[in-house]
């Protein structure tokens, strides 16, 4: 129940696309999701959250979209550059325990 | 603002080891997490430290273990090395926990040859 599902493991895009990544969660005390970009040697970094209270939450080229009553969210990216190849991260937060979860992953490529 | 370091950056150790691995968190960040990387199993919480003591645990073996001092400096031990050890090792640091943005440092990688 303390999982965050996210899928796919791996996302190929050509320059200019829109990138969707999803992540599906089993605890409905979750009240928090953020998204961590990380690329290669450094550490995850934030770079969106959401509350369950909105549907959407839009921060530039990034967009996360929020189904609370299917419990599950996921991250699109807009206008799609190479730059943004990195890992991608979900993840989902009880604020009652302040532990925060992580999805597995998402190797994301932006072809040139 | 100086963010999160960690030290080392980088060791190799060998089976039946112990290692203890250090974090900074940034000023005036009082929660430090520490996670495991590895590519089959993403990032995997260890422990959480806040004021000094563990406030939230992972599901890892007793071999792991951590402590905060009173500057919120932070380190975590792992005793009796094996090759499953291999992994990059991420702290992170927070102004309280829960819902706060958490800061990564660039972690270390720990290789258990």
């Amino acid at each position: 129940q303390q999982q965050v599902k996210q899928s796919p493991q791996s996302l190929i895009v050509q320059k200019g696309g829109i990138p969707i990544i999803n992540c599906a969660y089993e605890n409905t005390a979750f009240d928090y999701f953020p998204w961590y970009q990380q690329f290669p040697g450094k550490g995850p970094a934030l770079l969106i959250a959401i509350r369950p209270d909105v549907s959407e939450k839009k921060e530039g080229r990034f967009t996360i979209s929020f189904n609370k009553s299917a419990k599950q969210f996921s991250l699109h990216i807009m206008d799609s550059q190479p730059g943004d190849s990195a890992t991608y991260f979900c993840a989902a937060s009880d604020v009652r325990d302040d532990k925060i979860i992580f999805g597995k992953g998402t190797r994301l490529h932006i072809l040139p | 603002k100086a963010g999160v370091t960690q030290t080392p950056r980088y060791l190799i150790k060998t089976r039946g080891q112990q290692v203890t691995l250090s974090c900074s968190p940034i000023s005036g960040h009082r929660s430090v997490s520490w996670y495991q990387q590895t590519p089959g199993q993403g990032l995997q919480f260890l422990f959480e430290y806040f004021s000094e003591t563990q406030r939230n645990k992972g599901n890892f073996p007793g071999r792991f273990s951590g402590r905060q001092f009173s500057n919120s400096r932070s380190e975590m031990n792992v005793s009796t090395l094996e090759l499953g050890d291999s992994a990059l090792y991420l702290c992170a640091s927070q102004t309280g926990g829960g819902a706060d943005e958490q800061f990564f440092g660039p972690g270390t990688r720990l290789t258990v040859l």
